[in-house]
């Protein structure tokens, strides 16, 4: 079956301006993360969505990140006035069940250049 | 704070030779353990996790309490094999993000 997708693939912003990363989950899982991947500080969690639980924002590093998740499904990562620490690789994972750390399946993550 | 450390940014070892890659974490509580691999051009994909007591590609990992250590060894390399590692931790509850350590680079030398 189809795995993780996330668009865009590629993104080259200039500074200041916002971004928005689409993260379409594997069908019928309930979990999804966001995570970063940066050259400096490796893979970073960013954000969980459970299921209709309030997500754990407790990896945002600030308040210009947020995301959302729309009927439990496809998630949207948005970055406003974007820095040039913004640039990364944001991946998207998604997972089945609660109740345990089940295996997380990654998308090919989106490559973020703020200019 | 739970913390992974991986020594070495590269490892480099010829084919068939025995390879290991290191891992040791920092958590108070009882954490579960995973070997994610990332292969040239693909995405992040789990290699192995220590519940599972698994041997994956002939990888294996042994979740050692005393020394806060899951090292990854593998007794004779394949060119195959190269690829970045990644060493993760995960809590038995709450949201179960992955705790990821910098990442080590496998190189099998013909």
């Amino acid at each position: 079956g189809a795995g993780v997708s996330q668009s865009p693939s590629n993104k080259v912003t200039e500074k200041g301006k916002d971004v928005e990363l689409r993260c379409d989950p594997i069908s019928g899982h309930t979990a999804l993360y966001w995570y970063r991947q940066s050259l400096g500080q490796g893979l970073e969690f960013l954000i969980y969505f459970q299921g209709n639980s309030a997500p754990d924002k407790s990896g945002l590093p600030s308040d210009r990140f947020s995301a959302e998740r729309t009927g439990g499904s496809v998630s949207t990562l948005t970055i406003q006035r974007t820095q040039q620490e913004d640039s990364a690789v944001y991946l998207c994972a998604s997972s089945s069940g609660t109740g345990g750390p089940y295996e997380q399946y990654f998308g090919p993550g989106t490559r973020l250049t703020v200019t | 704070a739970q913390r992974v450390t991986q020594p070495e940014k590269l490892l480099s070892v010829f084919k068939g030779a025995p390879v290991e890659l290191k891992c040791n974490y920092s958590y108070s509580g009882s954490p579960e353990l995973f070997w994610y691999v990332q292969y040239s051009r693909q995405r992040l994909q789990l290699l192995l996790r220590h519940i599972s007591r698994e041997s994956i590609k002939g990888f294996t990992a042994d979740l050692n309490k005393g020394e806060t250590s899951f090292h990854l060894k593998k007794p004779f390399a394949q060119e195959e094999d190269s690829a970045m590692y990644y060493c993760a931790l995960t809590q038995q509850a709450g949201s179960y993000q992955l705790t990821f350590g910098k990442g080590t680079k496998l190189s099998v030398i013909p």
